[in-house]
């Protein structure tokens, strides 16, 4: 199994500022990589696909980057319906396999 | 407009068994991956398996190979998901996602696996 290594695991942060979340695959991915973003008790939204495009209607301050074994998510300016925890998923081999998780806090 | 909405919560025994179901609206139903995943209380999430139901032939995570089922009924544009010999690890969230990409989900069943 391909396993998805997240970090940080959680961090605080204030509205405004820039926050970068990285995700290190076990082997290459290629390009097959997704971020999500959770909110208690809600299920996931897809925000991010294929490393780096935003998926429809996702504000422009959410990005990704990366090929291969390292990718990055960054907001660029933190809002405050963003506290949220967000993951990582490869979907280049099966099993399908998610990273640990990131909760962004205020 | 795409919806998947998923079957209530469900209370089980250890040992025992639960089918969790997931009815499509808004697109072709066939021709999507649909995929189960679940989330343990305060846990991360966990891909299970997916089928397509125009393939029918699903694929399963190997942790859950044996235990789990994962069936379509196009006729009702329904998943299930059916996860057999249930131990108190198995309570948790379960999700149905459509497509390769996740990018529309079910609101999420609650499983309670307790004696």
């Amino acid at each position: 199994d391909i396993q998805m290594t997240q970090s940080p695991s959680s961090l605080s942060a204030s509205v405004g500022d820039r926050v970068t979340i990285t995700c290190q695959a076990s082997q290459d991915i290629r390009k097959y990589l997704s971020w999500y973003q959770q909110k208690l008790g809600k299920a996931p939204k897809l925000l991010i696909f294929d490393a780096s495009n935003l998926d429809t209607g996702v504000p422009s301050r959410f990005s990704g980057s990366g090929s291969g074994t390292d990718f990055t998510f960054t907001i660029s300016s933190l809002q405050p319906e963003d506290f949220a925890t967000y993951y990582c998923l490869q979907y280049d081999n099966f099993p399908r396999t998610f990273g640990q998780g990131t909760k962004v806090e205020i | 407009q795409v919806q998947l909405v998923q079957s209530g919560a469900e209370m089980k025994k250890p040992g025992s068994s639960v089918k969790v179901s997931c009815k499509a609206s808004g697109g072709a139903f066939s021709r999507y991956i649909y995929s189960w995943v679940r989330q343990a209380p305060g846990q991360g999430l966990e891909w299970m398996g997916r089928i397509t139901p125009i393939f029918a032939a699903p694929n399963y995570a190997q942790k859950f190979q044996g235990r789990v089922t994962i069936l379509a009924d196009e006729s009702t544009s329904t998943v299930y998901m059916e996860l057999s010999s249930l131990r108190s690890e198995d309570t948790a969230v379960y999700y149905c996602a459509r497509g390769d990409l996740f990018d529309y989900w079910g609101q999420g069943t609650l499983v309670t696996v307790s004696s």
